[in-house]
């Protein structure tokens, strides 16, 4: 069964230092969506991808947080200097256009 | 700009029994689509049911059911014979013009 594909699955980094998590959408899908995700709360969108266009990324902290999709498949979202509020669990999700997400198993992040 | 609330942060739920979950949504949109996610702790996201908002027969899947009442913006879901594996956060999510906003979750227990 086609599955979104993330990794890492957990990730410690020191404040300020750069991160990257990657994500492998399933085959097919154009849309590519990044969530960031506190405990206890429903997933925030960041970043949203039509093939390699960004349609939404009015949640997105630019001055510290990037995302790229080149080719339009896979995508990796980025956190430089990465702060102790960042720490939370990131979802890459993808679906066809209009019909339901299908989530990776996520990115566990913890800045200390 | 799209809302989806969720009223109850917990709910607790002996098993076999039956429990609901409620969702209400914020919209100006005629054609949309609703879902219930499920993730269970430390667990991925995964859907449970969707239901289309032209259709106006509620969506079925198993012991799964939802009420989609479209004048009042509501979409509850039902669980029938609950049993221990329920137990998880829930999300409503609703998907208009390819924009997909979830709700802030509703942790349902499930007492044996």
């Amino acid at each position: 069964e086609a599955e979104v594909a993330q990794s890492p699955r957990y990730k410690i980094t020191e404040k300020s230092q750069a991160v990257a998590f990657w994500c492998d959408p399933i085959s097919g899908h154009a849309t590519l969506y990044w969530y960031r995700q506190i405990l206890g709360q429903g997933p925030e969108l960041l970043v949203q991808f039509q093939d390699e266009s960004v349609v939404d990324d009015s949640q997105l902290p630019k001055d510290r947080f990037s995302a790229e999709r080149l080719k339009g498949v896979d995508s990796t979202l980025k956190i430089q200097p990465a702060e102790l509020g960042d720490s939370a669990m990131y979802l890459c999700a993808s679906s066809f256009v209009n019909t339901e997400a299908f989530f990776g198993q996520g990115t566990r992040l913890t800045v200390v | 700009a799209q809302t989806v609330t969720q009223s109850q942060p917990e709910m607790s739920v002996q098993e076999a029994e039956t429990v609901t979950l409620s969702c209400t949504y914020d919209t100006s949109e005629s054609d949309y689509y609703l879902f219930w996610y499920k993730q269970p702790p430390s667990r991925q996201m995964i859907l449970v049911i969707r239901q289309e908002a032209y259709k106006q027969q509620n969506a079925t899947e198993n012991r799964f059911s939802v009420n989609f009442q479209k004048a009042a913006k509501s979409f509850s879901l039902k669980i029938s014979d609950s049993q221990l594996g329920d137990a998880a956060m829930y999300f409503c999510a609703y998907n208009a013009g390819n924009m997909l906003t979830f709700g802030g979750g509703t942790r349902l227990m499930v007492k044996p």
